[in-house]
């Protein structure tokens, strides 16, 4: 079985600073670990993935992640926030097996004061 | 990158009426597609799995009669929900699952979405 868990539903960064959104999975099975963001009224859009090269991901939106295994966490960062950098983010874990869903995690919304 | 089309991206209806959602696979051929629920500020929750040219699977607690699953091609699955209420008034996502060539991995890409509105 496999869950994400988002600590902290909304995080709250002025423009310039440090964005870090936690993630933690649990998997029986190597995890495939996906970031996405997802702006108001509009699906999702893939910000980054984990499939096992690397365990340093760079995305788009100058947005990263890294994969640490001992500490089960996929945590996202952006050196400095941009006003339109506010969105909800989801994390999602597969386990790629065919036909298997994205498990998501229950997102983390991020607002940027100027 | 691959793209996703859903069609309408919003609709209200009057309770009692059936309503078709549409999900396109536009430079793809996905064999799989999932249709995915999401309330006001919460998370997606999976609904059904769809497999071309077979029934899909459908989650626990998710009426198949109620919410009738199509994928008839490799680029297209509809999403019917028969005899609406209120309550299914939601935001409705469907995601292409792309296995990459290398079978490494696979990866998801979602559709705008469909905002539902019954009456």
């Amino acid at each position: 079985a496999q869950s994400v868990t988002q600590l902290g539903s909304h995080v709250s960064v002025s423009e310039g600073a440090l964005v870090l959104l936690r993630c933690n999975y649990s998997s029986s099975v190597p995890p495939y670990l996906f970031w996405y963001v997802q702006y108001p009224n509009q699906g999702l859009q893939l910000l980054l993935k984990y499939t096992s090269a690397a365990t340093l991901v760079k995305g788009i939106n100058g947005f990263e992640a890294e994969f640490k295994k001992s500490e089960t966490s996929f945590h996202l960062t952006k050196p400095s926030a941009h006003m339109s950098d506010a969105a909800e983010y989801f994390c999602a874990v597969s386990s790629n097996q065919a036909g298997t869903a994205l498990i998501f995690g229950k997102g983390t919304t991020l607002s940027v004061s100027s | 990158g691959a793209v996703v089309s859903q069609h309408p991206s919003r609709v209200i209806c009057k309770s009692g009426t059936s309503v078709k959602i549409e999900c396109r696979s536009l430079d793809f051929q996905a064999t799989t597609m999932f249709w995915y629920r999401q309330f006001p500020k919460q998370s997606l929750m999976l609904m059904a799995t769809s497999n071309e040219g077979s029934k899909a699977t459908y989650e626990q607690g998710v009426e198949k009669d109620k919410f009738l699953i199509n994928h008839a091609s490799l680029t297209l699955s509809t999403l019917t929900v028969t005899s609406a209420h209120p309550e299914d008034s939601s935001f409705y996502i469907c995601s292409a699952r792309v296995l990459e060539t290398s079978g490494s991995t696979d990866t998801q890409y979602f559709g705008p979405g469909t905002r539902l509105t019954v009456l």
